[in-house]
């Protein structure tokens, strides 16, 4: 059965550090994967894209990483603002088409001052 | 530019009554999708769309509806609402680009059945 775990579930740090989530699947085959941030009460926003022969993507203080042998995927966060508060979901899809994303439960992430 | 917008925002139903919910995105996508999301699991395709007039199902499409008239909407539908519905709805919409679609997602709908 395709499935998506992340963990932790949730996770506390203090503004200005770093941390890392994780997320493993067992979808095949495999096309991308992609993390989302979703604040609390908002639909979920795009962070990064990856297919199986990229092993790392950034967005600003966002770093994505894809080890498609062992089919884990790591997205860290450098720097931590208040700002950064919010569900990240992995999704991990066997190709383009939306209606075969699969969608990890999500990591919570409070960064407190 | 709205992007993807959902009305109504909160709803509250009584178990047996009906209620439509209403996505439109002004970002002219082909494809359109509901989904829902429940505490510690990930969002759940129930139906989507690859085009005005065509629906499909998708991962969890009992007790519900859909219907694209037009390109720029997506309609879901309860006809009978059960406490089991109760759920946060999200609507997204994308391209047809072969290579990303890039999903983007509508602020959700809060629904309780009681």
């Amino acid at each position: 059965k395709n499935q998506v775990e992340q963990s932790p579930q949730s996770l506390i740090i203090l503004e200005g550090k770093n941390c890392t989530l994780q997320c493993n699947y067992t979808v095949s085959p495999f096309s991308n994967l992609r993390w989302y941030k979703q604040d609390t009460g908002r639909g979920p926003v795009s962070l990064t894209i990856m297919t199986f022969s990229e092993n790392t993507k950034s967005n600003g203080r966002y770093t994505a990483t894809l080890d498609a042998d062992t089919k884990q995927s790591s997205l860290h966060i450098t720097a931590s603002q208040l700002s950064d508060s919010a569900s990240y979901i992995c999704v991990v899809s066997g190709d383009n088409y939306g209606q075969n994303f699969v969608f990890g439960p999500g990591t919570r992430l409070s960064v407190l001052p | 530019n709205a992007g993807v917008t959902q009305t109504p925002k909160f709803r509250v139903l009584k178990t047996g009554q009906s209620m439509t919910l209403l996505c439109a995105q002004d970002m002219n996508h082909e494809y359109m999708y509901w989904y829902r999301q429940d505490p510690g699991m990930g969002l759940r395709l129930i139906h989507y769309s690859v085009g005005e007039g065509t629906t499909a199902k998708g991962e969890v499409p009992d007790g519900y509806n859909v219907s694209r008239l037009k390109k720029q909407n997506f309609l879901l539908g309860l006809e009978s609402a059960a406490p089991s519905q109760t759920s946060v709805y999200f609507c997204a919409s994308s391209t047809r680009d072969r290579v990303f679609d890039e999903q983007y997602f509508g602020p959700g709908t809060r629904l309780t059945v009681t």
